[in-house]
């Protein structure tokens, strides 16, 4: 069971190249989130996913797009890197309806954007 | 909308000592949960604990328990016998009980305390 993974670990990307990061997660979880977090600002969240198929924005969408292929997999595409999209990238699973459920994060992407 | 906020950006504590992390947050939200999460070194997000906010009880779990303040809106953690795998950024993050729309469960954070333990 390896609960919600992410590839790559690491990435460094010039101004204005695009780059997908892949989420997938094990547990049959409906609800999907990609969050990014800067130093002194917290996880903000980015998009969210309630279903196979949708997909809604979050806090800080602008210069992201998502694609919930399948219940398991969401994934999060820069179409055009900028330097203020450096960050640490996390996605996180949970299942429906109970608010005590908890969420569960993945080991985060760093991506560095010059 | 909904805010958290940590204003302990770091603290440090010695070992085998206590340490209390303080959170406080803004909504308008009669029904709630609270969480406390901890990122070590790893960058891992581990849930410590959670309170929902209609249970007066504050949580424990193991060395760690919260101080849960509705009216003031505090939610605080304290850390007993301090160790040091307990060095890490501790997060405080909430979530409305939003069950009229399922599948938006998501947690608002603060900006994280950084924790030291002093051997």
């Amino acid at each position: 069971n390896a609960g919600v993974t992410q590839t790559p670990k690491f990435q460094v990307l010039k101004t204005g190249q695009s780059m997908t990061l892949q989420c997938a997660q094990d547990m049959n979880h409906n609800s999907m989130y990609w969050y990014r977090q800067d130093p002194g600002m917290g996880l903000r969240l980015i998009y969210y996913s309630a279903s196979e198929g949708t997909t809604d924005k979050g806090e800080v969408p602008n210069g992201y797009n998502v694609s919930r292929l399948n219940k398991r997999e969401f994934s999060l595409r820069l179409e055009s890197a900028a330097p203020s999209q450096t960050s640490v990238y996390f996605c996180a699973s949970s299942e429906w309806g109970l608010a005590e459920t908890e969420q569960y994060f993945g080991p985060g992407t760093r991506l560095t954007v010059t | 909308a909904q805010t958290v906020t940590q204003s302990q950006p770091e603290m440090s504590v010695q070992e085998a000592e206590t340490v209390t992390l303080s959170c406080t947050y803004d909504t308008s939200e009669s029904d709630y949960y609270l969480f406390w999460y901890k990122q070590p070194p790893s960058r891992q997000m581990i849930l410590v604990i959670r309170q929902e906010a209609y249970k007066q009880q504050n949580a424990t779990e193991n060395r760690f328990s919260v101080n849960f303040q509705k009216a003031a809106k505090s939610f605080s953690l304290k850390i007993s016998d301090s160790q040091l795998g307990d060095a890490a950024m501790y997060f405080c993050a909430y979530r409305r009980t939003n069950i009229s729309n399922f599948g938006n469960e998501k947690l608002t954070f603060g900006t994280g305390t950084r924790l030291t333990i002093i051997p």
